[in-house]
């Protein structure tokens, strides 16, 4: 078991550049979480799959975001036409069970110029 | 809609000293909690957690937490601190039964510091 993967770790991009972030959770969780977390605050939810369902939303997600998990393993999280308040940590999560411990990977941290 | 609350943001201890770091949430249903770490440079890791049963909780390196349901509080204490607990902590929660569906929302943790 390796754990939670996030590539890239660092992506320094300038503003109106579109992104792209992977996550590979633990091979036997079926759920897959991205969460946003900025300096000071805790991290905060974006958006969930089971399997390859994307089943919930958060507000904070507008129409620049999009997450995908084609075949209910990986999962990709764009951002098109960044800005500056883009900028944060972007952390992906994975469980087995709805209720269950959910495991981090190391985040993405974004920059945006 | 959920929140969770936690009242200190850096919290300076020496060593040897009792910790308890405080965490409110606001949700009258059922709730599962949870107290999440993340040590310097490394990834958010599972603290401890409680679903039910016993409302005091023990996790990993020896903290411990106790949910109070009528003061919707779950904070979470250590007898004698070291060094190594030099980290951020934060208090979670999730409603298996409400409309949030499982994910986890958090407290802006409070960073702990320990002076050796």
């Amino acid at each position: 078991d390796t754990g939670v993967s996030q590539n890239p770790r660092h992506k320094i991009t300038k503003r109106g550049q579109n992104v792209t972030f992977r996550c590979d959770p633990i091979s036997e969780h079926n759920r897959l979480y991205w969460y946003r977390q900025t300096l000071g605050q805790g991290p905060e939810f974006l958006t969930y799959f089971q399997n390859e369902a994307q089943l919930e939303k958060s507000r904070l997600l507008s129409d620049r975001f999009s997450a995908e998990r084609p075949k209910g393993s990986f999962s990709t999280l764009e951002i098109q036409r960044t800005e500056q308040g883009d900028s944060a940590m972007y952390l992906c999560a994975s469980s087995f069970l709805r209720v269950d411990e959910q495991f981090f990977g190391p985040g993405t941290r974004l920059t945006v110029l | 809609a959920q929140s969770v609350s936690q009242h200190n943001h850096h919290v300076i201890l020496s060593e040897a000293a009792s910790l308890e770091l405080g965490c409110n949430y606001s949700y009258g249903g059922t709730v599962n909690l949870f107290w999440y770490v993340q040590y310097p440079g490394q990834h958010l890791q599972l603290l401890l957690k409680y679903f039910s049963g016993d409302p005091l909780v023990k996790g990993i390196k020896g903290f411990e937490a106790e949910f109070i349901k009528s003061k919707f509080s779950f904070n979470l204490r250590k007898p004698s601190v070291q060094w190594s607990d030099t980290a951020e902590y934060f208090c979670a929660v999730n409603a298996p039964y409400g409309g949030s569906q499982g994910n986890l929302i958090f407290g802006k943790g409070t960073k702990l510091s320990v002076k050796p």
